[in-house]
């Protein structure tokens, strides 16, 4: 039963490119969660989806920053216009349900904004 | 919003000692405290987690206790072994949410 897989693992963009990162949830686990983590700092919450559903992005920043998780195939997690400040570990995590279920988490990607 | 407050921010120990990490939540309706191991350039790894109608949870050398009335979780680490040193995150999910909120972190580090 193969894990939370996220790709790609590294991820170099110049400035005002556009980053796209991917998400595989385990397999029978529905909901996917996104974390963003800075340099030497915890995990921050981002957005949560279930498939064909965004059910809470109160942590996504308003702008340049989208999330979609479709019917078939991977959640993308969609950063434009990328800024140097974007430079961070993006985790997503899966679980087999909502509230107080184990959620696992993918290897992560790291972005690099040059 | 629930906040989430982690102390210490780093714990060094001697092999065979215990570690304690503690946090505290602020949503009162808070459900569900997992806790995360991370090793450098790793991914959180969930190692013990304890749910609203438990005040103890144990797994071998790892156990967690939850004080709902004060708000306060906490981590123990007993017989410490140096593959015990990584960065460990409590976390807590608010009421009726799927999402997981982090505390700051605590970098343990065990000294063969």
């Amino acid at each position: 039963n193969a894990g939370v897989m996220q790709n790609p693992r590294h991820l170099v963009r110049r400035r005002g490119q556009e980053a796209r990162l991917r998400c595989s949830p385990m397999k029978g686990h529905s909901h996917v969660y996104w974390y963003r983590q800075l340099p030497e700092e915890g995990l921050k919450f981002m957005v949560y989806l279930q498939k064909e559903n965004i059910i809470d992005e109160s942590g996504m920043p308003k702008e340049r920053f989208s999330a979609e998780f479709p019917k078939e195939g991977p959640s993308i997690l969609r950063i434009q216009q990328v800024v140097r400040g974007d430079s961070a570990a993006y985790f997503c995590a899966s679980s087999p349900a909502g509230t107080q279920y184990e959620q696992y988490f993918g290897p992560g990607t790291r972005l690099t904004v040059t | 919003g629930e906040n989430v407050e982690q102390h210490p921010s780093t714990l060094s120990v001697q092999e065979g000692d215990s570690a304690v990490i503690k946090c505290t939540y602020s949503d009162s309706a808070s459900n569900y405290f997992p806790w995360y191991k991370q090793e450098l350039g790793k991914r959180p790894q969930l190692i013990i987690d304890i749910r609203s109608n438990v005040g103890e949870k144990k797994d071998q050398r790892i156990a967690v206790t939850l004080n709902k009335t004060a708000k306060h979780f906490s981590l123990h680490i007993t017989e410490t072994q140096p593959e015990d040193s990584a960065v460990y995150f409590c976390a807590a999910t608010p009421s009726n949410t799927g999402k997981l909120i982090f505390g700051q972190g605590t970098t343990l580090q065990v000294k063969p």
